[in-house]
This record gives C-alpha cells, sequence and structure tokens, in this order.
C-alpha cells in the first residue's frame, strides 16, 4: 500500500504571495492532519479534516486554511506569505479519525519564503 | 490544551549501548503516546506506540514504559547501532469535542557512535 505522499516536495516564494501544498493519504484514511515544523518551535498542529470538515484547528493565524476533498485527498493554502512561514509543512493520515488512531506522515513540503 | 516536554534535547551514545529518552504530558485526559523517528529529510515514522491502558511494550530492540500517575513516558533503545542516530519525537494524543490532536515534544537528538 502506497504511504503519504505529498507535493511539491519543494518550493520557493517570496513575501506576499500565497501558496498551495498538496496530501494525498494512505488509501482507505480518511482523517488528514497538517503540521508545521521549524528547528524553533519544533512540530506545531496546524489542523485537522475528516470526511471534509476541519474538526479542530491549531493555533495560527487566518492566513492558513484548508481543505478535504471526497476523495481524502487534502490541500493547504497560505496567503500573503511572510518570511516567518519557512518550514516543512507535514501531512499525516490515519484510518478512522480517532485520537488513538496511529497517524502516518508524509516527507513534507519545504517551503522557502524569500 | 496538551503540552509536551522531552529531555535530552540530545544525546551521544556509544555502539552497543542503551538510549533512554523521557517525555511528560499535561493533560491526564490524553490516552495514546506514539513515539517518531525522523531521518534528515524525510518525515516522521513511527517507531513504536502505547496506549493508556498499557503499561509497557517492546519491539525487538525498542521498549516504551507509561506512568499514567506520574505522567510520563519513556523511550528505551538497547543495543543501538548507528542507524539509530536520528532525531526521535515524542507525542500525546489529545482528545477534543470530536476531534484530537497530536502535541509533540521538542525532540530528541540520537548520536550513536560506531
Amino acid at each position: 500500500k502506497a504511504g503519504v505522499t505529498q507535493t511539491p516536495r519543494y518550493l520557493i516564494k517570496t513575501r506576499g504571495q500565497q501558496v498551495t501544498l498538496s496530501c494525498s493519504p494512505i488509501s482507505g484514511h480518511r482523517s488528514v492532519s497538517w503540521y508545521q515544523q521549524t528547528p524553533g518551535q519544533g512540530l506545531q498542529f496546524l489542523f485537522e479534516y475528516f470526511s471534509e470538515t476541519q474538526r479542530n484547528k491549531g493555533n495560527f493565524p487566518g492566513r492558513f486554511s484548508g481543505r478535504q476533498f471526497s476523495n481524502s485527498r487534502s490541500e493547504m493554502n497560505v496567503s500573503t506569505l511572510e518570511l516567518g512561514d519557512s518550514a516543512l509543512y507535514l501531512c499525516a493520515s490515519s484510518l478512522g479519525g480517532r485520537a488513538t488512531d496511529t497517524q502516518y506522515f508524509g516527507p513534507g513540503t519545504r517551503l522557502t519564503v524569500l | 490544551g496538551e503540552n509536551v516536554e522531552q529531555h535530552p534535547s540530545t544525546l551521544s551514545v556509544q555502539e552497543g549501548d542503551s538510549a533512554v529518552i523521557k517525555c511528560t504530558y499535561s493533560d491526564s485526559a490524553s490516552n495514546y503516546f506514539p513515539w517518531y523517528k525522523q531521518e534528515l529529510g524525510k518525515g516522521p515514522q513511527l517507531i513504536i506506540d502505547i496506549r493508556s491502558n498499557v503499561g509497557e511494550k517492546k519491539d525487538q530492540r525498542i521498549a516504551v514504559t507509561l506512568n499514567k500517575t506520574a505522567k510520563h513516558f519513556s523511550l528505551h533503545i538497547t543495543e543501538t547501532q548507528p542507524e539509530d542516530s536520528a532525531v526521535y519525537f515524542c507525542a500525546a494524543s489529545y482528545s477534543g469535542a470530536g476531534s484530537y490532536q497530536l502535541t509533540f515534544g521538542k525532540g530528541t537528538k540520537l548520536s550513536v557512535i560506531p
């Protein structure tokens, strides 16, 4: 079974632009979570989607948004990019979206904002 | 919300020795505690997890212990090998209203010296 895939793997943008990242979960998984990873803050939760509904959102500004499609694929969008948005963005999927379900991570998208 | 503390931040051991990483969490409602290994340029990979109804779990050279009363859990790696060198993250799964999120520790960089 294929793992979690994320596209693109690398992205370079300039301040003020917007960006869309894509995540394809493991087949059959219905929950997708997004995390931001930086050297200073570590892994921080962005949001979680289950059956096309955002169920939980971390402490990030409204510039960060996302959605999930009927096939469980998910996208996240960051508008009006800032230098501080440079990070590794990780997507994780789980089968049933329960707290005790294992989350499997993708390789991440490395975003650099210049 | 949940808060996870992880120690130490760096750990160097000789090949063949044991390594121990410790984490504490704040929310007594958390009931799932995974450990992830992240190698350079890759997403976190689950290596072992434990649920709150179990006190200890072992998988070959890796073991995890959980003390719910004290709210701490630990990762034990025995007979370390150079390929164990990576960053290790502990996490706690916090269940909110109809959703959940993983809260991560800041990570431990493990170096196994041949």
